[in-house]
């Protein structure tokens, strides 16, 4: 079974402070990717990586960076966390590519961040 | 941009019932359309997947269907039971590499 852990389920933290936010998989997958999900909008992609060290902006990049030095391991970074971050963060991973498009995404438990 | 849109946003339903539920995306050229379940303060678990050239896809109770030219899924629930209760999301894949646009889910209640 594909596991894919989150390091905290809950997370207060005051405005202004530097948050990060950890995401690990066990199956070796090259795409790693981060979502927030807030009531009535559904899932919003923030970033994705689809190898080590590499990255691209989601629809929504803005306050966030990443970080992805080992493949199986995936950061969020909120550089000064504001109230508007407040939002429940998904990491998901999927193997790469192929030809028929049947590779489908496995997501963690979430982490339910409050930024006071 | 694509836009996916799920109609309704809640529904509660008496146990046993079948039902239906919508979703339509703004631009017909995806790759797949999967459905996604997910229970309270849970990650999401895929439900089907229909690739672009399939009509639809079946397990179990559960039966979707895939209109590209109309920009529209279907996601069936026959004989529903309270543990179907949680929210549904339908996702469009857009391109080759994994992206993802999410609608807005559905939550369901089945009430026994």
């Amino acid at each position: 079974d594909v596991k894919v852990t989150q390091s905290s389920r809950y997370l207060v933290k005051r405005t202004g402070e530097k948050v990060f936010l950890e995401c690990v998989q066990d199956m070796d997958h090259e795409n790693m990717f981060w979502y927030r999900q807030d009531p009535g909008l559904g899932l919003r992609l923030i970033y994705f990586s689809y190898d080590v060290k590499m990255k691209e902006k989601g629809d929504i990049p803005e306050g966030y960076s990443v970080s992805r030095e080992k493949k199986e391991r995936f950061s969020l970074i909120l550089e000064s966390a504001s109230t508007n971050q407040t939002s429940m963060y998904l990491c998901a991973s999927s193997p790469s590519y192929n030809p028929q498009g049947l590779e489908t995404q496995y997501f963690g438990p979430g982490t339910r961040l409050l930024v006071l | 941009k694509q836009e996916v849109t799920q109609i309704p946003a809640a529904l509660s339903v008496p146990e046993g019932e079948n039902l239906v539920l919508n979703c339509s995306f703004t631009d017909s050229a995806i790759y797949n359309l999967q459905w996604f379940r997910q229970d309270p303060g849970k990650g999401l678990t895929s439900l089907l997947l229909i690739q672009s050239s399939q009509r639809e896809q079946t397990s179990g109770r559960l039966n979707a269907s895939l209109d590209k030219s109309s920009g529209r899924s279907t996601l069936y629930i026959a004989a529903s039971q309270p543990g179907d209760s949680a929210t549904y999301l339908c996702a469009v894949r857009r391109n080759a590499g994994n992206m993802l646009t999410f609608g807005g889910g559905t939550r369901l209640m089945v009430k026994p």
